[in-house]
């Protein structure tokens, strides 16, 4: 079964500095693998995507993230953090193995300090 | 386009009452999925549906959830009767088949903020 791991509950970054959320999963396949934030009282954006080829993946708002399939790691980061970064974010994993089911972590909130 | 509409935002029922939420996918999404969020147990799949049939159920809850689409352009959640531990975010999400047919990104809408008393 495909399972995804967010360690970092929660996360606390001053403004410009740099970010790194921590994702692993488990999947039996090539996986499709996603970042979703979520401001408070909102549904969940994508910030990225990554299917296949390049493992560096770029996305909205300055976020990337990196495939590491000998870590089974995505990693997101980003350079230098605005204060309206502050938000949660979701990684997810799916895929045609999983019949396109997504499988969510459970997410780290991010604060960000002036 | 909108994106994918939901309704209510909020709703606050008393226990034992019948809930629906409502959900409109994005136009030309075949595929709609019904998602939970609570603290205790993050996000949840409850149904997906491909092409107007339900795929897979296995995540809901029990026989008091019910999922409908009845057509390519509308969707419902209903909970009969209603309890206090179903209180939660609902979220309904849609997508679009990709390359080879296979779903590719589900786009997610704002989400029904349920509350049962």
């Amino acid at each position: 079964a495909q399972s995804v791991t967010q360690p970092d509950i929660h996360i606390t970054v001053s403004e410009g500095a740099s970010l790194e959320l921590r994702c692993n999963y488990s999947y039996g396949a090539t996986p499709y693998l996603f970042w979703y934030v979520q401001s408070p009282g909102q549904g969940l954006q994508l910030l990225l995507k990554y299917f296949s080829g390049d493992t560096l993946v770029q996305g909205i708002k300055g976020f990337e993230a990196e495939f590491k399939r000998s870590q089974s790691s995505f990693n997101l980061r980003k350079p230098s953090v605005h204060w309206s970064d502050a938000a949660e974010y979701f990684c997810a994993v799916g895929g045609p193995a999983a019949g396109n089911k997504l499988t969510f972590g459970g997410g780290t909130r991010v604060l960000v300090k002036p | 386009d909108a994106g994918v509409i939901q309704s209510p935002r909020h709703e606050v029922t008393e226990m034992g009452q019948e809930v629906t939420l409502r959900c409109k996918p994005i136009s030309g999404h075949n595929s709609l999925f019904w998602y939970r969020q609570t603290m205790m147990r993050g996000l949840e799949l409850l149904i997906y549906f491909n092409n107007n049939v339900p795929i897979d159920d296995s995540g809901m809850p029990e026989d008091r959830f019910s999922a409908k689409m009845p057509n390519a352009s509308f969707s419902t959640l209903k909970i009969q009767p209603s309890e206090p531990r179903d209180s939660a975010v609902y979220f309904c999400a849609s997508s679009s088949p990709g390359r080879g047919g296979l779903q590719e990104t589900q786009y997610f809408g704002p989400g029904t903020r349920l509350l049962v008393l």
